[in-house]
């Protein structure tokens, strides 16, 4: 089945500095790359996501890149604010599957 | 719109007993996920419904989990005769028309079931 590996597990930047979380999926047949946020309590919450007829896309300070070849995607933030530290999740799956598969998470902290 | 909604949000139950967790799609969302998290990892798919249909069930466990979408009313996962390893937060997730139609799964707020 589908493997995904996400770095670094913690990450820790100046408010205002950028961060960038990546993905690495082994399933070359994934064709779907969403971005969830997690805050401590609550659900995850989809805060940006990719398909593969894509190679990036941009919302406001926050991007996500991908490249297939190498099958690695990628979550930049820029501008941190302090608002922005939860711990964040990739995930990935594949064209006719509903099931996703999730990243291990990486606990972003945004050092006022 | 109202999100996601799930309850109970927090359930304790002692070893042997049962634990039913409820989950209502936001509105117009006939697909329904399940996860579960352990803590400090990453969710992990459990079972994925369509009304009165359980489309995959290839993350459940074979023995003493269920999960239903019936026609009217919530989706139901429902634990039997819980352990201790069995604690954790569930997720319950919504589409409309799922991701192969290029659709989004969106997340409620989780139950968290402690197992004393």
């Amino acid at each position: 089945g589908e493997n995904v590996e996400q770095h670094p597990s913690t990450l820790s930047v100046q408010e205002g500095d950028s961060a960038v979380i990546k993905c690495t999926y082994s399933d070359s047949a994934s064709n779907y790359f969403p971005w969830y946020k997690q805050e401590l309590g609550k659900g995850p919450q989809l805060i940006i996501d990719i398909r593969s007829n894509v190679g990036e896309k941009k919302d406001q300070r926050i991007a996500v890149t991908l490249n297939k070849t190498a099958k690695h995607f990628s979550l930049h933030i820029t501008e941190t604010q302090p608002e922005d530290s939860a711990v964040y999740f990739c995930a990935t799956t594949n064209f006719g599957n509903e099931k996703l598969t999730f990243g291990t998470g990486t606990r972003l902290t945004i050092i006022p | 719109n109202a999100g996601v909604m799930q309850n109970p949000r927090h359930l304790v139950r002692r070893r042997g007993q049962e634990a039913r967790l409820r989950c209502s799609p936001m509105k117009g969302h006939s697909h329904v996920y399940w996860y579960r998290q352990l803590p400090e990892e990453g969710l992990k798919f459990m079972v994925y419904l369509q009304k009165e249909n359980i489309i995959d069930e290839s993350g459940m466990p074979k023995e003493r989990f269920s999960a239903e979408f019936p026609k009217e009313g919530p989706s139901i996962l429902r634990i039997q005769q819980v352990v201790r390893g069995d604690s954790a937060a569930y997720f319950c997730a919504s589409s409309q028309t799922g991701l192969a139609d290029t659709d989004t799964q969106y997340f409620g707020p989780g139950t968290r079931l402690t197992v004393l």
